[in-house]
């Protein structure tokens, strides 16, 4: 099975980077997902990761570390818009079917 | 446009009514997940639907119950709901052979009373 860490929330100024980490302990390992999701909206993709190091998406990275059970999602230039949650998650295979299992998400609030 | 609609998007019912929510996917994709999310809680998978057959039953109580008529649709019907189940409800979609590609639905947000 697996076991998902997030922080549950964090607080930034707008313009300023925020680093929001996740670990995870898994039984086998197929990459790492990260979503936003807005209050009342859908989670939306940002970013895959399945090999180690840092991917690069404007202002968004997410950097894996797969020997340390370890991700980060970073955020550059804070905008008002980028409150919202960013959940962290990470795919299993059980029960014949492969499928999305997510940690409790950090909801980020950007104030000016 | 998110491509993954549902309908109603908020829903207020009491723990004797029956009611269904819906879910519509315009992405030609071919599997269909339920998710149910509550506050400070990881989003929990409850059912998922591969090629309109279920795949997964993810230990659901029986007051929960899917259908899927077409790879297009899929609904949940909702009878004797506890207060406990309140929570935000969620549907995905994603091609059958990428299911970690999943596109989500912005939610349907259920309070039983």
């Amino acid at each position: 099975g697996q076991n998902i860490d997030q922080p549950t929330e964090m607080t930034a100024t707008e313009g300023a980077i925020v680093q929001i980490n996740c670990t995870y302990q898994t039984s086998g390992f197929n990459g790492l997902f990260w979503y936003q999701q807005h209050a009342g909206e859908a989670p939306t993709f940002l970013s895959y990761n399945v090999l180690d190091g840092l991917e690069e998406k404007g202002r968004f990275s997410s950097f894996l570390s797969r020997s340390k059970g370890y991700s980060y999602l970073l955020l550059k230039e804070l905008q008002m818009k980028d409150s919202a949650s960013y959940l962290c998650a990470v795919p299993e295979f059980s029960g014949g079917y492969n499928k999305l299992i997510f940690g409790a998400g950090t909801r980020l609030a950007v104030h000016p | 446009e998110t491509g993954v609609t549902q309908t109603p998007r908020h829903l207020v019912m009491g723990m004797t009514n029956k009611k269904s929510l819906k879910c519509e996917q315009h992405l030609g994709h071919n599997a269909m997940y339920w998710y149910k999310q509550s506050a400070k809680k990881p989003l929990e998978l409850m059912f998922v639907y591969s090629l309109e057959e279920r795949v997964e039953n993810n230990s659901v109580p029986s007051r929960f119950s899917p259908e899927c008529p077409n790879s297009s649709h899929l609904f949940l019907h909702l009878h004797t709901l506890q207060p406990e189940d309140s929570a935000l409800y969620l549907c995905a979609s994603s091609p059958q052979d990428l299911p970690y590609e999943q596109y989500f639905g912005p939610g349907t947000r259920l309070t039983v009373t």
